[in-house]
């Protein structure tokens, strides 16, 4: 069972606020990724971070930013949602770059922008 | 024309039948992934093979690495079996991203 949690699970919001999606993980692990998947479709890479201080832009152009201050922890946020940005959101982790390993895949966050 | 093609898109079968997943891609790649999503969205991972087969119960996850394809083989399928099976790669970018490439997954119900 892998030690990677998202919150909030689900998130239902108007147009303009400001939201931060949280992700964290105990497992110590240096790689964390942020993954967009709209309904029915393919997942999408939109941020990656190598270790603290690490951020880097994945293939799928986003609006949102995220930070990486601590190791354990990679938030993704929203400075303006709009409904455009209904989505899900995985957050994953991995030890080691993803050629040479697993990636520990979070619960989601299903986003809804009205 | 997405770089990781999956087959068949949708599959139901009865429980107990053998179970055949099929993943194409046209890229350089270091990995590949089966991925396992439930209907609550999270994922698992099953495997990550570069060359091969590996084995997991009654998972069995093949690559040919000359034609660019795997498979995911389910024997003695089960109705927990149901799920969307993911295919992703490790595209072999040489120091771009390295988050993983997805197909749009195949999903499977087993009747029982």
């Amino acid at each position: 069972e892998a030690d990677i949690y998202q919150t909030p699970r689900y998130l239902v919001i108007g147009t303009g606020k400001k939201i931060t999606l949280e992700c964290s993980q105990t497992m110590g692990h240096d790689k964390m990724y942020w993954y967009q998947q709209d309904p029915g479709m393919e997942l999408h890479l939109i941020h990656y971070s190598y270790g603290v201080n690490s951020t880097e832009k994945g293939d799928l152009s986003s609006e949102s930013t995220v930070s990486r201050i601590r190791t354990e922890h990679f938030p993704l946020t929203l400075e303006s949602a709009r409904p455009s940005h209904t989505s899900q959101y995985l957050c994953a982790s991995s030890p080691l770059p993803g050629f040479l390993d697993t990636q520990y895949f979070g619960p989601g966050t299903r986003l809804t922008v009205l | 024309k997405n770089e990781v093609e999956q087959s068949p898109q949708n599959l139901t079968a009865q429980e107990g039948e053998f179970i055949t997943i099929n993943c194409s891609y046209s890229v350089g790649i270091s990995a590949l992934h089966w991925l396992q999503q439930h209907p609550g969205g999270g994922i698992v991972s099953l495997f990550m093979l570069s060359s091969g087969k590996k084995k997991h119960g009654r998972l069995i996850a093949t690559i040919n690495i000359q034609e660019k394809h795997s498979s995911l083989h389910i024997t003695a399928s089960h109705p927990r079996d149901s799920a969307v099976y993911i295919c992703a790669v490790s595209p072999y970018s040489g120091g771009g991203a390295d988050g993983l490439t997805f197909g749009k997954g195949t999903h499977l119900i087993i009747q029982p």
